[in-house]
């Protein structure tokens, strides 16, 4: 099945400061979605990004299917946006795999 | 909507006994995804159904556990008999198929059982 890894694994911000987080995978995809794990272990969609560029709010993401990654940013964090972000893709046969998450901590 | 719900959201039950995870899925969704969380071993696919049918149950770790859709409303996922290696935080997630692919929307995730098997 497809592989797929995320980086940084883990991430320590000061409030305010910007990041990228990467998701790449080992094949073509058709279907690929952010996550954001909160502390009270909630998955809650942040984007459906199998192509393209997409906004909202503070973050955007961005999927560049045919060189095999998505980046997600997170501008001006605050300490709510501490959890887990998970990237999940599908390929073929359409299946949701996830990768390891990165785990992201916002001080204040 | 009411979203994804799943019940219980905790179990607490011994070695040995059967238990049953619930899930009902969004409304109108007729895929179903099952996973498994653990600190070790992340977010596993445990098995997915599109139409009620099972698509993929490659993900089930061991006999002992099964998974059922008799109807697009409701899914089980039972471990029968449970030991304390399955203590885990079980999801259940749904999402709208149109292309007969079993996803290719948005997905949405329920709130999880967060098993313990003493």
């Amino acid at each position: 099945g497809i592989q797929v890894e995320q980086s940084p694994p883990d991430l320590i911000l000061q409030e305010g400061a910007n990041s990228t987080l990467r998701c790449n995978f080992s094949d073509s995809v058709n279907n690929l979605q952010w996550f954001h794990q909160n502390p009270w272990g909630q998955l809650i969609n942040l984007f459906y990004i199998p192509s393209g560029t997409k906004q909202n709010g503070r973050l955007s993401a961005t999927t560049v299917a045919t060189e095999r990654y998505s980046l997600l940013y997170i501008s001006s964090s605050q300490t709510t946006d501490s959890g887990v972000y998970f990237c999940a893709v599908g390929g073929n046969n359409n299946d949701m795999r996830f990768g390891a998450g990165t785990r992201l901590t916002v001080k204040p | 909507d009411a979203g994804v719900i799943q019940s219980p959201r905790h179990e607490v039950t011994e070695m040995g006994q059967e238990v049953t995870l619930r899930c009902k899925p969004i409304s109108g969704h007729n895929s179903l995804f099952w996973y498994r969380q653990t600190m070790m071993r992340g977010l596993e696919l445990l098995i997915y159904f599109n139409n009620n049918v099972p698509i993929d149950d490659s993900g089930m770790p061991e006999d002992r556990f099964s998974a059922k859709m008799p109807n697009a409303s409701f899914s089980t996922l039972k471990i029968q008999p449970s030991e304390p290696r399955d203590s885990a935080v079980y999801f259940c997630a749904s999402s709208l198929d149109s292309l007969g692919q079993a996803w290719d929307t948005e997905a949405f995730f329920g709130q999880g059982t967060r098993l313990t098997v003493v």
